[in-house]
């Protein structure tokens, strides 16, 4: 069964860092998401992207972050200059006709 | 904009016993009801999933689900619970068919007792 991987499961980095979590999405899904769950919290939708664009973001997602498929199974997450409340486990999800499917998720730790 | 509840943040019930978790939703019409299962340090699978017809939805692993356009509720049942089923649960809401983002509840975690 298809499903959407992520890389790398854990990345810890100093605040101020850029980092980039990467997701491989089912290969003939077209919408694609990035959500974030802080520890203990609900996941949050970050960003949903579509047709090579954004097509909505959340009020989490400023300047810092940014999405980009810059091939065609690829789908990453940039954090340019990461902060302390950035630590959070991302999830990549992926949808084809109906339901999202979601990766494993990479957790970012940031110190 | 839409929102969704779960009122119950931790449950706990003995392994065999019957389940219900609770999930309000908030969206001035009807919308896309989902339930997701997360267990420790995994990602989040789908369990089932409400779009339109038939509001009592099946499910895997044996969970269903009732669709309460009345009520504007979205529980999800079991008749039996098993062990495996210890996790957290999230009820989520969508919007807009398509590039619908999905909104989470806050969660139910899940104590199976044997």
């Amino acid at each position: 069964e298809p499903e959407v991987t992520q890389t790398p499961s854990h990345q810890v980095t100093q605040m101020g860092q850029e980092v980039i979590l990467r997701c491989v999405p089912i290969s003939n899904h077209l919408y694609f998401y990035w959500y974030r769950q802080i520890l203990g919290q609900k996941v949050e939708f970050l960003v949903s992207f579509y047709n090579n664009e954004i097509s909505e973001k959340s009020e989490i997602f400023d300047d810092q972050f940014s999405v980009e498929r810059p091939d065609g199974s690829n789908f990453t997450l940039k954090i340019r200059s990461t902060k302390l409340e950035d630590s959070a486990m991302y999830f990549c999800a992926s949808k084809g006709r109906y339901e999202q499917y979601f990766g494993p998720g990479t957790r970012l730790t940031v110190t | 904009a839409q929102s969704v509840t779960q009122p119950d943040i931790h449950i706990t019930v003995s392994e065999g016993a019957s389940l219900e978790l609770r999930c309000n939703y908030s969206y001035g019409a009807t919308p896309y009801l989902f339930w997701y299962v997360q267990s420790p340090g995994q990602g989040l699978q789908l369990l089932l999933k409400y779009f339109s017809g038939d509001t009592l939805v099946q499910g895997i692993k044996g969970f269903e689900a009732e669709f309460k356009r009345s009520q504007s509720s979205f529980n999800l049942r079991k008749p039996s619970v098993h062990w495996s089923d210890a996790a957290e649960y999230f009820c989520a809401v969508g919007v807009n068919f398509g590039n619908e983002k999905l909104t989470f509840g806050t969660g139910t975690r899940l104590t199976i007792i044997p």
